[in-house]
């Protein structure tokens, strides 16, 4: 238990579905990421959001929309994806943005098809 | 940018060896360097980081690091492997994007122990 937690684990969506991903932190941090992993490739930032305010998009195309309510809670909003974004998407948090430890949730597997 | 590199996409180690997992950096500057760990169909865990102080950092489940600042390295060791210790390893740098400070991940590096 590393106090982030993501839902859902896995998801299955069509080409033409809308689905979001949620992330929570337990942590009291102030900056949250978002991470997408596949297979053969580095660890990709997507997004960083410190105290609720988007810091870094890191040229992510807008089918990927984040939003960030409070502190506490990450959200990934998918609309229009394509099966090669099918990857494994990482939530992190971190106490703020000045380079400390970021913790990991355990990931979202997404599948597009 | 500060960049790290992890030279091998594989490492594997008999049950019991002193295993080394290789990374050097790229910075200006001083470094805040990390070590995470991926078990399979998991998030990274946090293993170790080195920001000022002793070149030898000590972590999680008996894994240590050493800073060689002459080297530009940071390898992640352990005195003898476990067969649970297999999972992915990635090193990371402290990087500057957009005003704030974001970890910079390397490719990562499988690790493999055999019994």
């Amino acid at each position: 238990e590393t106090g982030v937690t993501q839902t859902p684990r896995h998801l299955v969506m069509g080409m033409t579905n809308k689905k979001s991903l949620k992330c929570e932190q337990h942590l009291g941090h102030n900056a949250m990421y978002w991470y997408k992993q596949s297979a053969k490739k580095p660890l990709e930032l997507m997004f960083v959001y410190s105290l609720e305010e988007r810091v870094e998009n890191n040229s992510v195309p807008s089918r990927f929309s984040p939003e960030c309510p409070n502190s506490s809670h990450l959200f990934l909003h998918l609309h229009t994806l394509q099966p090669e974004d099918s990857a494994l998407y990482l939530c992190a948090s971190s106490l703020d943005s000045s380079g400390n430890t970021i913790y990991f949730g355990e990931g979202s597997w997404l599948t597009v098809v | 940018a500060q960049s790290v590199a992890q030279p091998e996409d594989q490492v594997n180690v008999a049950e019991g060896n002193p295993l080394t997992v290789k990374c050097t950096y790229s910075v200006s500057g001083n470094p805040y360097l990390f070590w995470y760990v991926q078990y399979p169909n998991r998030g990274l865990q946090f293993l170790l980081k080195y920001i000022t102080g002793d070149n030898l950092v000590k972590g999680s489940y008996g894994f240590e690091a050493e800073f060689n600042k002459s080297q530009t390295s940071f390898h992640l060791k352990k005195p003898s492997a476990l067969v649970s210790d297999s999972a992915l390893y990635f090193c990371a740098v402290r990087d500057l994007l957009g005003g704030s400070y974001i970890p910079t991940f390397g490719r990562g590096t499988s690790l493999i122990v055999h019994p």
